[in-house]
C-alpha cells in the first residue's frame, strides 16, 4: 500500500541555519504531496502543496518539488528561525483515498 | 472566523467508561475526519465522512464510533473496548472527498485514562 517516510528527528539548528527535512514516498497512483507543521498543543496546518509531478509548493520562505523520478517530496528552507520550531508532517493523497502520514520530524531551532 | 472547533481540550476516562469527542465546523466542508496522534507514530486515521449520515472505517477503527447527522458535526465516541485510548486526537474537515484536497484541522482533544 501506499507510504510515506520520513527522516528521523529531532533535527537541531541554529537560527539562520540551511534545513532539509526528507521525504519519500510510496504509492500505486499520482499522489498529492502535502507538508504539514504542528505547533506544540496545536493541531496541524498545511504548510504547503504539489498536485503533480515537478510541481513546487512554497510557503513562509520553505520550498519543497514533487520529484517523480525519485519518488521524493523534501522540504527546505534557506534559513530557519527560532519560531519555525515544530514537528512537521510530510503527506501523500492518492485519488480517492484519505491522506497518509509520514511519522513527523521535529525541528528545534536555537538562537 | 471559520474554522473547526473541537472540546473538550482535555478529557479523561475512567475504566469502562464511553467518552464522546466533539467536533465542529464553519467552514462549509463535506468532508470531516478523525485521527488519532501517538508519539512517534504520525497520524493514523479512525474514521471519515464525506457526506451527512455516511461514513468509513479509516486504519484503526476498532474501539471508536462516529456518526454524522449534520454537515457541521462528527463526534467522535470512544468506547470502553479501546483499550488503549490515550492519544491525542484531531478532527479536520476538507472541501470535497480526501484525495487532493488540503485538510483542515482542530486544535485537538487530549485524552488520558484516570
Amino acid at each position: 500500500g501506499d507510504s510515506v517516510t520520513q527522516m528521523e528527528g529531532p533535527v537541531t539548528l541554529s537560527e539562520e541555519a540551511f534545513l532539509t527535512i526528507n521525504c519519500t514516498y510510496t504509492a500505486t497512483g499520482y499522489p498529492s504531496l502535502f507538508w504539514y507543521v504542528q505547533y506544540p498543543g496545536e493541531g496541524l496546518q498545511l504548510l504547503l502543496k504539489a498536485t503533480k509531478a515537478d510541481d513546487k509548493g512554497s510557503n513562509k520562505g520553505f520550498e519543497a518539488t514533487y520529484r517523480k523520478e525519485t519518488t521524493s517530496f523534501h522540504l527546505e528552507k534557506g534559513s530557519v528561525q527560532v519560531s519555525d520550531s515544530a514537528v512537521y508532517f510530510c503527506a501523500l493523497s492518492d485519488p480517492g483515498t484519505a491522506l497518509i502520514f509520514g511519522k513527523g520530524t521535529t525541528l528545534s531551532v536555537s538562537s | 472566523d471559520g474554522g473547526i472547533t473541537q472540546s473538550p481540550k482535555y478529557l479523561f476516562r475512567k475504566e469502562g467508561q464511553n467518552v464522546t469527542l466533539s467536533c465542529e465546523q464553519n467552514l462549509n466542508h463535506d468532508a470531516m475526519y478523525w485521527y488519532r496522534q501517538d508519539p512517534g507514530q504520525g497520524l493514523r486515521l479512525i474514521y471519515y465522512s464525506q457526506i451527512v449520515n455516511d461514513f468509513q472505517k479509516g486504519d484503526i477503527a476498532e474501539g471508536y464510533s462516529v456518526s454524522r447527522e449534520k454537515k457541521e458535526s462528527f463526534p467522535l465516541t470512544v468506547t470502553s473496548a479501546q483499550k488503549n485510548p490515550t492519544a491525542f486526537y484531531l478532527c479536520a474537515s476538507s472541501m470535497g472527498g480526501p484525495s487532493n484536497q488540503p485538510q483542515h484541522f482542530g486544535d485537538g482533544t487530549r485524552l488520558s485514562i484516570l
